[in-house]
């Protein structure tokens, strides 16, 4: 149980396109999702806190006009990275807190914007 | 600035030893603490989690928790090879999770 499945897994683009990656919750309604972001050997970073039904709350130095967060139903939300640049490239990780469980990850888009 | 620590490694244990992992978090009014396991390109898996003072067993991992020292370790018995990873310790409260930078481990064959 617990399982966050996230797509796509991997996704190459060309500057400047807007790229859109999905997380979904299968088997459990996540009022709250994170969004992370992980540059090569070096920890997450939390980018922004999706929120359904409302607003996202972006952290310190997150542009919210590039990162583009929707949370509009119980099991879906979706993070679009507009105007991609090859310096956006990276790990996106999405995250949901699961009662008695702790926080379940989603498997991760690697992009990679040329 | 509330903070999880970890020691970045690389740290580096003979197969079927046991690996050691330490962490340290600033924030008192921490209420969970977790141990996650990262190989490279993947995203993080949970291992452990811990809610209260003393020893949590599973398997072969062992979380322990010291709130009065602020302090969460991870003990990995009989490692293994297929250990090897970067290990994420993270506190969270009232929904808010933070996360060390990690430790790598790496299991010498």
């Amino acid at each position: 149980g617990a399982v966050v499945s996230q797509h796509p897994s991997r996704v190459i683009c060309k500057s400047g396109t807007s790229v859109k990656i999905e997380c979904r919750s299968l088997d459990f309604q996540a009022t709250t999702m994170f969004w992370y972001r992980q540059f090569p050997k070096k920890s997450l970073m939390l980018m922004a806190t999706s929120n359904e039904g409302s607003k996202a709350t972006y952290e310190q130095g997150v542009e919210k006009d590039k990162f583009l967060i929707n949370h509009a139903s119980l099991t879906l939300s979706t993070l679009t990275v507009t105007s991609a640049h090859p310096e956006d490239s990276s790990f996106y990780i999405c995250s949901a807190r699961v009662l008695r469980y702790g926080y379940t990850f989603g498997s991760g888009t690697r992009l990679t914007v040329v | 600035q509330k903070e999880v620590e970890q020691n970045s490694g690389p740290l580096s244990v003979p197969e079927g030893a046991i690996a050691s992992l330490n962490c340290t978090y600033s924030d008192r009014g921490s209420q969970s603490f977790f141990w996650y396991r990262q190989y490279s390109g993947k995203s993080p898996e949970l291992i452990m989690s811990i809610y209260s003072n003393g020893d949590k067993e599973d398997g072969r991992f062992t979380a322990q928790l010291n709130k009065a020292s602020q302090y969460v370790s991870l003990l990995i018995r009989d490692s293994q090879p297929s250990d090897s990873a970067t290990y994420l310790c993270a506190s969270s409260r009232d929904d808010k999770i933070i996360f060390g930078k990690g430790t790598r481990l790496h299991i010498l064959p």
